[in-house]
């Protein structure tokens, strides 16, 4: 049982160029988010997925665009980096809607030159 | 700015004594949840206290509520150093759906 699984783990970009992330889970759950997370920072919230068919903007959505694929897949892209966008990026998913814990994967790690 | 700001930013404590770390939150919620994480790693769901909840317990951990004030605080007894972590508080929103989490507290347990 994988959990939440992120690709890839590592990315290094050129100023400009455009990437998308990827994020799959296994536990069947309803909603699904992306998280972005600077050094010596707290998470802030980029999109999340409430369900399948739904996407919504969190605190800091500028520079980027989802697709909730399916139920299991929840991808972020970067369509033009910016150095500014360097940054750890966590996928997560809640299994129920009123209450539940969010699992996390373990992070990608991107870097804009 | 987030909706949750955690005190202190950073604690250092002996192994064995308690550490205590509050957040505090600005909009009304539905339930208020704690996670930590280790070295960059994923995080990890510690404990979830609903609205309509005072105060939890799950083994050395204690949770309290205060939804007058729009504060919550973390308590670990008797600190081990495996405990060494980033502890963050998520807060989530009426919809039940909106997770929002602050700016987390760098524990440090010493030997």
């Amino acid at each position: 049982n994988a959990g939440v699984t992120q690709t890839p783990k590592f990315q290094v970009l050129k100023t400009g160029q455009s990437m998308t992330l990827q994020c799959a889970q296994d536990m069947n759950h309803n909603s699904m988010y992306w998280y972005r997370q600077d050094p010596g920072m707290g998470l802030r919230l980029i999109y999340y997925s409430a369900s399948e068919g739904t996407t919504d903007k969190g605190e800091v959505p500028n520079g980027y665009n989802v697709s909730r694929l399916n139920k299991r897949e929840f991808s972020l892209r970067l369509e033009s980096a910016a150095p500014s966008q360097t940054s750890v990026y966590f996928c997560a998913s809640k299994g129920t809607v009123n209450t539940g814990e969010l699992f996390f994967g373990e992070g990608s790690r991107l870097t804009v030159l | 700015s987030q909706q949750g700001e955690e005190d202190p930013q950073a604690l250092s404590i002996q192994e064995g004594e308690n550490a205590t770390m509050n957040c505090s939150y600005k909009t009304s919620i539905n339930n208020l949840q704690w996670y930590r994480q280790n070295s960059g790693r994923g995080l990890v769901h510690l404990i979830l206290i609903r609205s309509n909840e005072r105060e939890k317990h799950s083994g050395r951990l204690r949770v309290t509520l205060d939804t007058s004030k729009k504060s919550s605080s973390l308590l670990i007894t008797a600190s081990r150093a495996a405990d060494t972590a980033s502890y963050f508080c998520a807060t989530v929103g009426s919809s039940a759906s909106k997770i929002i989490f602050g700016s987390g507290t760098r524990l440090s347990i010493r030997p």
